[in-house]
């Protein structure tokens, strides 16, 4: 069965400290991609950073990185010198084939809500 | 600036009433989608869109209706049939999955709250 699984519904960090949201995968795909997104409480989803199955090194945007480990099928984001914008609601999600065909979707996790602290 | 517009932003309706959610982007992606996201739950797909006058039923369609008659709008009727429509609604837009140099991120619109009164 192809699935995200985020196991912290919640979590705290100190401003200025860095974090580490956690990301589990299940798909028997070889291609596949993994995605962030933050939803702040306005409601909109941004996206923060991709990295695609393929991909040898991790991805970084700024100060958030994604640390890829294929084998254990981990995608974890790590946001680094945290800033009390970033508390919002994290969403991991992989896009996978949906069909025979081209088409893909993605599948989500249910986030994690990240509260950062002055 | 380029983007995705959703309106309204706050929307009510009475039950048996069908009620139209608008999606516009000018970002000229081809693909577009319909999220529905429930508390507590991540987003569940209600139809998408590859190209103009086609799309295909998303994993939770039923009381739901979409046209897209132009590349860049993306409209979603929730219809009386859909028995538990309040919920806050995404619309998200991509490059055509399936390019070589697409990772087919998808970008979101503002969204919209819809509340069964």
């Amino acid at each position: 069965a192809q699935k995200i699984t985020q196991t912290q519904p919640g979590m705290f960090v100190q401003e200025k400290e860095a974090v580490t949201l956690d990301c589990t995968y299940d798909t028997s795909d070889q291609s596949y991609g993994l995605f962030w997104y933050k939803q702040p409480s306005s409601g909109e989803m941004i996206f923060l950073i991709y990295q695609g199955s393929y991909d040898e090194q991790n991805a970084t945007e700024g100060r958030y990185s994604l640390n890829f480990q294929k084998a254990r099928k981990s995608a974890n984001l790590v946001i680094s010198a945290s800033q009390l914008g970033d508390s919002a609601m994290y969403f991991c999600a992989m896009r996978v084939r949906s069909n025979a065909g081209n088409n893909r979707k993605l599948i989500w996790g249910l986030g994690t809500s990240l509260a950062v602290n002055p | 600036d380029g983007g995705i517009t959703q309106s309204p932003k706050y929307l009510f309706r009475k039950e048996g009433q069908n009620v139209t959610l608008s999606c516009e982007q000018n970002l000229n992606h081809d693909a577009m989608y319909w999220y529905r996201q429930d508390p507590g739950q991540g987003l569940r797909l209600i139809y998408y869109s590859q190209i103009v006058n086609d799309f295909q039923k998303g994993d939770i369609a039923e009381g739901y209706s979409v046209s897209r008659e132009k590349k860049e709008s993306f409209p979603l009727t929730v219809t009386s049939a859909q028995k538990n429509p309040t919920a806050f609604y995404l619309c998200a837009s991509s490059i055509l999955p399936g390019r070589i140099t697409s990772t087919d991120t998808q970008y979101f619109g503002p969204g919209t709250r819809l509340t069964v009164l």
